[in-house]
């Protein structure tokens, strides 16, 4: 059974950084794309980034470019969202998505709330 | 960047009754159309990819449409369980790959 099972949720506040996780089972985890969603408080969904397992090949939405960092840990099957310096406005649910055969997310995490408030 | 519009926002349905959701795209994403369901405190969950196949375990009560820049998701029979917002998502273009606004199905 393929589970995507993310870290717990987070109270931050402005400036601080944070690392969230994703961790991969049930299939083999470095020949899928693993993506980041964001859905902030009461609103839609959106795309943050891809990264492939296997080699580390990244890629991501222009309007979160230099915003967030994503990785993965091969040896351990887990995908990573990091924040250097955490804003107000980074306040969402954070949910990880195996990406099925195109750009889409097949299966989920259960998703990271994430709340900076000071 | 595709603009992805859904119609209507909400709509009431009766259990039993026949649902039809519409995805509009400001242009063609051929059929690289998915279709997800989000219950409340829960994950999205992929329901139909390419614009009409069905995502394994999917009920045959969910079809989905369309090519080009309209899409439709239709629940034949609406079921307790599919009371929840529904999003498509384009991903001819990505990035960014962008999702419609939602559209909430109530009970009626």
């Amino acid at each position: 059974e393929v589970q995507l099972v993310q870290s717990g949720a987070e109270v931050k506040t402005p400036g601080e950084s944070l690392k969230i996780s994703c961790k991969g089972s049930g299939y083999s985890f470095t020949t899928y794309w693993i993506g980041w969603v964001r859905q902030m408080p009461g609103k839609g969904l959106e795309w943050m980034g891809f990264i492939y397992p296997g080699d580390s090949d990244t890629r991501y939405s222009p309007s979160f470019q230099g915003q967030v960092t994503i990785s993965a840990d091969k040896s351990s099957s887990t995908a990573y969202l990091q924040w250097t310096s955490l804003k107000a406005s980074d306040t969402a649910m954070y949910y990880c998505a195996r990406r099925g055969g195109n750009y889409y997310g097949d299966y989920w995490g259960q998703g990271t709330l994430v709340t900076v408030s000071s | 960047e595709i603009v992805m519009t859904q119609s209507p926002a909400t709509l009431s349905v009766s259990p039993g009754e026949r649902a039809t959701l519409s995805c509009r795209a400001s242009q063609s994403v051929s059929s690289n159309l998915a279709w997800y369901q989000q219950k409340p405190g829960q994950a999205p969950r992929l329901l139909i990819y390419g614009a009409s196949t069905r995502a394994t375990g999917l009920p045959a009560r969910f079809s989905g449409s369309g090519s080009g820049t309209e899409f439709t998701l239709t629940i034949s029979s609406l079921q307790s369980e599919d009371f929840a917002v529904y999003y498509c998502q384009q991903y001819n273009n990505w990035p960014p790959g962008t999702f419609g606004q939602g559209t909430k199905v109530e009970i009626k």
